[in-house]
C-alpha cells in the first residue's frame, strides 16, 4: 500500500523558515516524481513545486509564487523528500500535501503551516 | 484566480448524471492531458482521472473525463452522496512551466 507521510509544519514568524518532510513507502520511491501542493483555508489546491528521480537528473520546477524562496529536495536512501521554505509570508498559511507520481497519483494527509507574528 | 477555469459549485440529486467543466488555454490543456482529483476537506486528495480519460483502479466507471481543444470535463453518472466534495481539474502548463490547478468545484448531492 503507498503511504505518504507529511510532517514539520507548525507555527513560524513572516521571514522564518520551516522544513517539512514527506516520509514514502509502498512504491519505488527512487523512480517516481514527488510534487508538493497546498491549501490555504477556504482556498482551492495549489501546486507548490516538484521534484524528478535521478534518472531526470532530480530536476525540479517551482511555482512563480515560492520561487526563490522555496526549495525541494529528496534523499532516496531514506524514501524521503523535503520542502525547505525560507523567507515565508504570511500567505504561505496552508497545509502542504506531498503527492507522488507525474500523475499526482498518490498523496499525504497534509501538514499544516502556519505563518504569523 | 486559477488558470483553469471551473465552475464554483454545482449539484445534483442521486441517480442524475452531472458534468464539470474546466476551460483553459493553449499552453495547458490545448497541449497536455487533463488529471481530475476527488477532494474531501481534511482528508488526502484523490486522483480520479489521469491522461483526460482514464481511471485509476477502483475509481468506479460512474466518472468519467474528456477533452475537446482547450477545455476538459468531468462526468458523475448515478450521482450517489457519497460524491459530495470538491473536484480540481489539473494540466501541466508550458509557459509557466509548471502544474495548474483548477479553482474546485464543490459537488452537493442535495
Amino acid at each position: 500500500e503507498v503511504q505518504l507521510v507529511e510532517s514539520g509544519g507548525g507555527l513560524v514568524q513572516p521571514g522564518g523558515s520551516l522544513k517539512l518532510s514527506c516520509a514514502a513507502s509502498g512504491f519505488t520511491f527512487s523512480g517516481s516524481t514527488l510534487h508538493w501542493v497546498r491549501q490555504a483555508s477556504g482556498k482551492g489546491l495549489e501546486w507548490v513545486g516538484r521534484i524528478k528521480s535521478k534518472a531526470n537528473r532530480f530536476a525540479t520546477a517551482y511555482a512563480a509564487s515560492v520561487k526563490g524562496r522555496f526549495t525541494i529536495s529528496r534523499d532516496d536512501s531514506k524514501n524521503t523528500a523535503y520542502l525547505q521554505m525560507n523567507s515565508l509570508k504570511i500567505e504561505d498559511t496552508a497545509v502542504y500535501y506531498c503527492g507522488s507520481g507525474g500523475d499526482l497519483d498518490s498523496w499525504g494527509q497534509g501538514t499544516l503551516v502556519t505563518v504569523s507574528s | 484566480q486559477s488558470v483553469l477555469t471551473q465552475p464554483p459549485s454545482a449539484s445534483g440529486t442521486p441517480g442524475q448524471r452531472l458534468t464539470i467543466s474546466c476551460s483553459g488555454s493553449s499552453s495547458n490543456i490545448g497541449i497536455n492531458t487533463v488529471n481530475w482529483y476527488q477532494h474531501l476537506p481534511g482528508t488526502a486528495p484523490k486522483l480520479l482521472i489521469y491522461d483526460n480519460n482514464q481511471r485509476p483502479s477502483g475509481v468506479p466507471d460512474r466518472f468519467s473525463g474528456s477533452k475537446s481543444g482547450t477545455s476538459a470535463s468531468l462526468a458523475i453518472s448515478g450521482l450517489q452522496s457519497e460524491d459530495e466534495a470538491d473536484y480540481y481539474c489539473a494540466a501541466w502548463d508550458n509557459s509557466l512551466n509548471g502544474l495548474v490547478f483548477g479553482g474546485g468545484t464543490k459537488l452537493t448531492v442535495l
